[in-house]
């Protein structure tokens, strides 16, 4: 079975540009969370989508959007990219529909911007 | 708040020596506890989780931890460390019904041969 597959892998991008991240779940997972980790801030999280709907969100300023569809595959979408978004962006998939942490992650999205 | 706090940032072992991480929360309601574990350049992995029960919870591995309501901690241990082990530890916690977890800052163990 494939494990959580996240697009692209490495992005380099400048200030003021946006950025779309993708991740599809383990299939069959149909929770999907997205987690931004830094080596100043840690892991912290973003999002949580269950059929197609935002069911958590963590305290991102509003440039950080995301969605789910139908397919349980999400994208996340940063928009006027600022140094500071510099990191590794994790997305994670889960069995059980309530969610119970029990995360399977990608192996990341590592954004550097210039 | 709700917090995790992992004491040590930074834990170097000899291959074949015990290991003891540490791991202290902050919630106000009964926790789910989880340690992931993260190889460079690699997303996380899930050692093992405490819903209920019993409080020595046994994961991949070798690895073993134990909750203590009365410390707030959630250590994990592993008797004997093989250089596979080298990699980041994450203590995590969250409520049920939710993937959203709090993690701790991580603590890299380095081992030696």
């Amino acid at each position: 079975k494939a494990g959580v597959t996240q697009t692209p892998r490495y992005l380099i991008k400048t200030r003021g540009q946006q950025v779309t991240l993708s991740c599809s779940p383990i299939s069959g997972h149909r929770s999907v969370s997205w987690y931004q980790q830094t080596p100043g801030q840690g892991l912290q999280f973003l999002f949580e989508y269950f059929s197609e709907t935002q069911r958590n969100k963590g305290n991102f300023p509003g440039r950080f959007s995301g969605r789910q569809f139908s397919n349980s595959r999400s994208e996340m979408n940063v928009s006027t990219l600022e140094l500071g978004d510099s990191a590794l962006y994790l997305c994670a998939s889960s069995l059980l529909n309530m969610g119970t942490g029990e995360l399977f992650f990608g192996e990341g999205s590592r954004l550097t911007v210039l | 708040a709700q917090s995790v706090t992992q004491p040590d940032i930074h834990i170097t072992v000899s291959e074949g020596a015990s290991l003891e991480l540490r791991c202290n929360y902050s919630y106000g309601a009964t926790p789910y506890l989880f340690w992931y574990v993260q190889s460079p350049g690699q997303g996380l992995q899930l050692l093992l989780k405490y819903f209920s029960g019993d409080t020595l919870v046994q994961g991949i591995k070798g690895f073993e931890a134990e909750f203590k309501r009365s410390q707030s901690s959630f250590n994990l241990r592993k008797p004997s460390v093989h250089w596979s082990d080298a990699a980041e530890y994450f203590c995590a916690v969250g409520p049920d019904n939710t993937d959203k977890l709090i993690f701790g800052t991580g603590t890299r163990l380095q081992v030696f041969p």
